[in-house]
């Protein structure tokens, strides 16, 4: 068996703040993904990693940066913070190319914005 | 485009009640089609996967079965207790694409 850790897992920020949230999976898997759960909403993707070297946007990328700095770590940076923005970032691994595949999620990162 | 529906946003039962929550999908490709659970506090976590090739999963009790005439996948328990209260998301994967696209969920409630 394999975890994926997410750090911090509460950040409290200012309005125009720039935020920087950490996951580090070691299931060894080749794709990481980084979501945003808003309350009562789906799972919308923010940015996903196929390889190490590769960078994807999903579907909610503006206002956000993502890094890849190693197959098992996956950064992921609000550029800036929105006032009174909450939500839940959950980050999400998976097997690799030739899916799809189960993806695994860590426990989220809880963001609030004062 | 690719797409799934899971109109149900809240589902409140008693124990020991039947359960079904459905989801609808649209695509021009072979689907794999994924239900997971998530937990107060805690990530999303697979509860079934169901493909083309067995058309039907079971686990913890839990029985996924796909439809493909009326493109719809459903998720089933005969016999809910307290401790199934979750939030129920089902999830679309098209061919050997890396994405999943996620249904919005839907909060199961179970009164003792």
């Amino acid at each position: 068996g394999g975890i994926i850790t997410q750090t911090p897992k509460f950040l409290i920020g200012q309005e125009g703040q720039k935020l920087t949230l950490k996951c580090q999976q070691n299931f060894n898997h080749d794709t990481m993904y980084w979501y945003r759960q808003d309350s009562g909403k789906g799972l919308r993707l923010i940015y996903y990693s196929i390889t190490e070297n590769d960078l994807q946007k999903g579907d909610l990328s503006e206002g956000y940066d993502a890094s890849r700095e190693k197959k098992s770590s996956f950064s992921l940076t609000v550029t800036s913070a929105q006032k009174n923005e909450m939500a839940v970032f959950l980050c999400a691994s998976s097997i690799g190319l030739g899916g799809p595949y189960e993806q695994y999620f860590g426990p989220g990162t809880r963001l609030t914005v004062l | 485009g690719d797409s799934v529906t899971q109109k149900q946003g809240q589902v409140t039962l008693s124990e020991d009640d039947f359960l079904f929550i459905n989801c609808t999908y649209s695509t021009t490709t072979y689907p794999t089609l994924f239900w997971y659970v998530q937990y107060p506090g805690q990530g999303p976590q697979l509860l079934l996967k169901v493909t083309t090739a067995n058309n039907k999963g079971i686990s913890r009790g839990f029985e996924a079965t796909y439809d493909k005439g009326t493109t719809s996948f459903h998720l089933q328990k005969a016999s809910v207790q307290e401790s199934d209260s979750a939030v129920y998301f089902c999830a679309l994967g098209v061919g050997d694409n890396s994405k999943l696209i996620w249904g919005l969920g839907t909060s199961l409630v179970v009164n003792p």
